[in-house]
């Protein structure tokens, strides 16, 4: 079965600063699809970012990048520039094509300090 | 696009009550999900629908729920009786392609059993 660990269960950054969110999965499957989902107080559930485990290029969107190390599997995220706006739990989560399936790891509350 | 409607917001009763979630993917989207968060679990999923049909129900914890999509537009997820461990936040994401597509999640309904 898949696993998906995020080892930090808080983290703090300062505003405008660069913070770095782990992540570590457990598969034996060659074809899945990595998340990064962000909660925020309101509990909305809204997705940041999303990478083809096919794919060689990280993903990016504007402030958020990931590194995908797929040897390795790990899929940390890395949010630049960081805003008030961004102190919210962030998931971690591993699509199976075989099983249709998210699962979703523990979360880590980001904290951003103005 | 209105995205996915879930109601109510916030749900009391008491123990031994039948509870109905309701749910309204986002229009085109032929998979739909319910999950269920809670601090000792944290996220996850009971079960999906592809086109209407269930797909997997083995997150289901018990006889006590069961979930229906009569159509392509509404899903329901019955508790009967509920039990104060029910009570948690329930999503229900749609997506559209595939179970691996990005899934979009509702506000969900934090549902609390006295």
């Amino acid at each position: 079965a898949q696993t998906v660990t995020q080892s930090q269960p808080e983290m703090s950054v300062q505003e405008a600063e660069t913070v770095t969110l782990s992540c570590t999965y457990d598969t034996s499957e060659s074809d899945y699809y990595l998340f990064w989902y962000k909660q925020p107080p309101s509990r909305q559930m809204i997705l940041v970012i999303r990478q083809e485990a096919y794919k060689q290029q990280n993903a990016t969107e504007n402030r958020f990048s990931v590194n995908f190390q797929k040897a390795a599997k790990s899929f940390s995220l890395k949010i630049s520039d960081s805003q008030l706006g961004d102190a919210a739990m962030y998931f971690c989560a591993y699509g199976s094509s075989n099983t249709g399936k998210l699962i979703f790891g523990q979360g880590t509350t980001l904290q951003v300090k103005p | 696009d209105a995205g996915v409607i879930q109601s109510p917001r916030h749900e009391v009763t008491e123990m031994g009550q039948e509870v109905t979630l309701r749910c309204k993917p986002i229009s085109g989207h032929d998979y739909l999900f319910w999950y269920r968060q809670t601090m000792m679990r944290g996220l996850e999923l009971l079960i999906y629908f592809n086109n209407n049909v269930p797909i997997d129900d083995s997150g289901m914890p018990e006889d006590r729920f069961s979930a229906k999509m009569p159509n392509a537009s509404f899903s329901t997820l019955k508790i009967q009786p509920s039990e104060p461990r029910d009570s948690a936040v329930y999503f229900c994401a749609s997506s559209f392609l595939s179970s691996t597509d990005t899934q979009y999640f509702g506000p969900g309904t934090r549902l609390t059993v006295l």
